[in-house]
């Protein structure tokens, strides 16, 4: 049963550091990893997905890098911005693409000006 | 730009109501899927629709559940007699193939509270 652990649960930090969030999942068989971003009591918005032939995606100041071999992938926030702050999901889909999302518990972030 | 859309934004029923949650995928898209959320716990997977059947469901996913694409745009999702514990937040998401990617766009959610 595929598992999905995000590190760290929060993190404060104050505007303009760069800064790494971390997804781990425990079955490598992925189809594609997606990360998304939560607002308190809305919906996700979908960030970046990679594909499990892919190494990386970016968009914007947004990086994220995937080995799947090791089970993991880090969301990179370049010069982060107190409109940065939001929950950071990640989730992970089988082989066979349209299947379910597992997703992680989330890093919850606050950017402070 | 295309979205998910859902209503009610929030709904409040009483335990043992039927209730039933409203979605309308992105128009080109072909796969569909419910989740739910409750306060505090992880992003939940409670079906999967495609070519008008279930295509995978989870435990959670009872017979008190039932899904429905009634007329081509909208997508429903039922729940027969509402119990305390179902209260959360239900987001519908949907997908296409666009160079094998599969990415799922979600809806703002609907809040259910049961009392």
């Amino acid at each position: 049963k595929q598992e999905v652990t995000q590190i760290p649960a929060a993190l404060s930090v104050p505007e303009g550091e760069n800064l790494v969030l971390n997804c781990s999942f425990t079955d490598s068989a992925i189809y594609n990893l997606q990360w998304f971003r939560q607002d308190p009591g809305k919906g996700l918005t979908s960030l970046l997905l990679i594909q499990s032939s892919q190494r990386e995606q970016t968009s914007g100041r947004l990086n994220a890098s995937l080995d799947k071999s090791s089970g993991r992938s880090t969301l990179y926030i370049a010069a982060s911005q107190p409109g940065d702050s939001a929950t950071y999901l990640c989730a992970v889909n089988r082989n066979t693409g349209f299947q379910k999302l597992v997703f992680g518990t989330g890093t919850r972030l606050l950017v402070s000006p | 730009e295309p979205e998910v859309t859902q209503t009610p934004s929030h709904q409040v029923t009483q335990m043992g109501q039927e209730v039933i949650l409203r979605c309308v995928p992105i128009s080109n898209h072909l796969y569909f899927y419910w989740y739910r959320q409750i306060l505090g716990q992880k992003v939940e997977f409670l079906v999967s629709f495609y070519n008008n059947e279930i295509s995978e469901k989870s435990e959670i996913f009872d017979d008190q559940f039932s899904v429905e694409r009634p007329d081509g745009s909208n997508f429903t999702l039922k729940i027969r007699s509402t119990k305390l514990e179902d209260s959360a937040m239900y987001f519908c998401a949907s997908s296409e193939i666009l160079a094998g990617r599969y990415e799922q766009y979600f809806g703002p959610g609907t809040r259910l509270t049961v009392t």
